[in-house]
């Protein structure tokens, strides 16, 4: 079956320092990926978009890799700052109608 | 300013009870979407629109209906709610280009 796979466990990380999340999906070709970022009881925000022939995007302090061979994607977030704790949605295109499929996302906890 | 806009918010409702959920959008997007979102289970679609009078099932439509007859609206429509449709429910719209998907502010439906 089709899987997209995000931690589960929360990431308690310190401020200033860089948080790494990983998405790996199965059974799938997508044509892009995308992250998401959502706050307690709001809607999902979209942050960064990365299409299958690039290896790396970057905006502001946030930095997205995807690997179409490994399945796997890795989200990077630096100089982590508290204002960044939430929660991050991985998203892939399964028809590339922008049916979007979510992995159930990984909490993220910056500590001061 | 862009935005999806759902309605309610918050909704107590007892089972059987058919209800409304309104969704419109002011982007003038082709690509409108339920979603619902569960502890442990996160976003799964429950409806997809590709344009007006275009609709399709996503992988959870038991028990819902949608309808396209604006562009801008795409209503969620719980004919004879019951207590497992009790969740967080967002709208999403997007453009054919395929890039982010908008997010409403969600509503929190409990059914009794």
């Amino acid at each position: 079956s089709q899987k997209i796979e995000q931690n589960s466990e929360a990431l308690n990380i310190q401020e200033g320092k860089t948080a790494t999340l990983t998405c790996n999906y199965t059974n799938y070709s997508p044509a892009y990926l995308q992250w998401y970022r959502q706050d307690p009881g709001r809607g999902p925000v979209f942050l960064l978009l990365i299409r299958e022939n690039e290896k790396e995007k970057r905006k502001e302090r946030l930095k997205v890799t995807f690997d179409t061979t490994l399945k796997q994607s890795l989200f990077h977030i630096t100089a982590s700052q508290p204002a960044d704790s939430a929660t991050y949605l991985c998203a892939l295109d399964l028809y590339g109608n922008n049916r979007l499929a979510f992995g159930k996302g990984n909490q993220v906890v910056v500590i001061p | 300013e862009a935005q999806v806009t759902q309605n309610p918010r918050y909704l107590i409702t007892v089972t059987g009870k058919k209800l409304t959920v309104t969704c419109s959008q002011n982007m003038n997007h082709e690509y409108m979407s339920w979603y619902r979102q569960d502890p442990g289970l996160g976003l799964r679609q429950i409806y997809y629109s590709m344009n007006v009078e275009v609709t399709d099932k996503g992988d959870v439509p038991e028990g819902y209906k949608v309808s396209r007859k604006e562009k801008r609206n795409f209503p969620l429509i719980l004919e004879s709610p019951s207590p497992n449709q009790t969740s967080l429910y967002f709208c999403a719209s997007t453009d054919m280009m395929n890039t982010e998907a908008f997010f409403g502010q969600g509503t929190r439906l409990t059914v009794v």
